[in-house]
């Protein structure tokens, strides 16, 4: 168990619609990240927060937006959803913006259809 | 443009065997990252390389950072079935206020009894 807590860690839905993901970071991490892992585009970097500031930010598609709150926790928010966004959503979190180490939670599976 | 590149992609081998995987790379990364990844899990971080030229040994895990900080091997020796999963290598890139992982692809490797 990496500390890391993804909600839920499955979703169905279907194209058009928008759904919210959670993650709640180990004890004492501030910094959160969000990858994007599918079959075909391996596991990507979608953006990360320090303390409730975006601190670095990779190919995430102006339909994903993500925000961290004051208790840390963050969610990814992905709207007009298509069936290419099937993936597994990976949060991971380290103690600092620089850290070498993230540790990562089991990932919310979405499907599209 | 994917900046990591490993290989082989697949490994199918016998235990007791050994084996080496590689990760290269035309950038540099302040540090390199191996990864475990079981499926339906997130990875699971195993080593941090950071200065070239640098090996760490995890048992029987031993990992290699370049000496130009470019690319990594990997090497496991008398592998069991137990080391079966998927390995990722991860370059950690730092940017103005924060940091990312470029992850490469990953080698599927199974060990048969």
């Amino acid at each position: 168990d990496s500390g890391v807590t993804q909600t839920p860690k499955h979703l169905i839905t279907a194209t058009g619609q928008r759904v919210t993901l959670r993650c709640s970071p180990r004890s004492g991490d501030l910094s959160v990240y969000w990858y994007q892992q599918s079959l075909d585009q391996g596991l990507q970097f979608l953006i990360q927060y320090y303390n409730g500031e975006e601190r670095a930010k990779g190919n995430i598609l102006e339909r994903f937006s993500a925000q961290q709150f004051p208790d840390l926790h963050s969610e990814l928010n992905l709207s007009s959803l298509e069936l290419g966004d099937s993936a597994l959503y990976f949060c991971a979190s380290s103690k600092s913006p620089l850290n070498t180490e993230a540790f990562f939670g089991q990932g919310t599976r979405l499907t599209v259809v | 443009t994917q900046l990591l590149e490993q290989s082989p992609q697949f490994l199918s081998i016998q235990e007791g065997e050994n084996l080496t995987v590689y990760c290269n790379s035309s950038s540099v990364f302040s540090s390199l990252q191996w990864y475990r990844q079981e499926p339906g899990e997130g990875p699971v971080l195993l080593v941090t390389v950071v200065t070239g030229g640098e090996v760490k040994k995890l048992k029987r895990l031993t990992f290699q950072f370049g000496d130009a900080r470019k690319d990594s091997s990997l090497h496991i020796t008398a592998a069991q079935p137990g080391d079966t999963g998927l390995y990722l290598c991860a370059g950690r890139q730092e940017e103005t206020s924060g940091s990312r992982l470029t992850f490469g692809e990953g080698t599927q490797l199974t060990v048969n009894p």
